[in-house]
């Protein structure tokens, strides 16, 4: 299994500003992702941290609006950039402790609210 | 990865078995069956996966059918902390573990 331990927490942010959530894992690990959940709805992946490159982001999401780092294999930074109200979501780290198994670990998630 | 479909909510009384329903009819020969479950307020939480044959661990057990188009998750004697959305999710080997979660069952379960 993995811990993993998301900073902050939760925040509450002034429209305009930029929050960078940190995740922290406690053992190394090939495959992390962020993830975006949205008040009342399922989760969306916003992109998988590559460890050395840039994130590969999925449709919808781009490098400037969400900018991640992930200087090793035990941590990742993702950024939310120039806040509006519709980016108060709930956003999880995740990881995957071996390529090609889907059993995937969860970090408690930085509850985002935009003001 | 193939699509799945979930009935949106499902109650079941504390002690009885919950049975979650899951039809993923476009699954593919390597794709797994995978369940996962959100406790309010927490991050998501695998629970089991499968190929083909029926699995059980410690929390679950999942039952696929023969044709594999639907799967059943099983929680065999359910507490008021089973109380949870389950997402069912379909995801082939190659695809380096990328979750696309659905909208899941909202389970409640009731004294």
């Amino acid at each position: 299994s993995a811990v993993i331990s998301q900073k902050p927490s939760r925040d509450i942010c002034q429209r305009g500003t930029s929050l960078t959530i940190q995740c922290q894992v406690d053992s190394q690990v090939t495959m992390m992702f962020w993830y975006r959940q949205q008040p009342g709805q399922s989760l969306t992946l916003i992109a998988t941290a590559n460890q050395g490159s840039e994130a590969t982001y999925e449709s919808g999401f781009v490098i400037d609006k969400f900018p991640i780092s992930r200087p090793n294999l035990t941590f990742s930074t993702l950024t939310v950039s120039n806040m509006s109200p519709e980016d108060s979501s709930i956003y999880l780290c995740s990881v995957s402790l071996q390529q090609g198994r889907a059993e995937a670990f969860f970090g408690q998630g930085t509850r985002l609210t935009v003001v | 990865d193939a699509k799945t479909t979930q009935p949106p909510s499902m109650d079941c009384a504390e002690g009885r078995a919950a049975n979650l329903p899951c039809n993923h009819s476009t699954i593919s020969g390597n794709e797994y069956v995978y369940w996962y479950r959100q406790i309010h307020s927490q991050g998501p939480q695998y629970i089991i996966h499968g190929l083909k044959n029926n699995e059980t661990n410690e929390m679950a057990s999942l039952i696929i059918t023969e044709d594999r188009k639907s799967s059943t998750l099983i929680l065999p004697h359910a507490t008021l902390r089973d109380t949870a959305v389950y997402y069912c999710i379909v995801i082939g080997s190659y695809n380096t573990d990328k979750l696309i979660f659905g909208t899941g069952t909202r389970l409640q379960v009731f004294p």
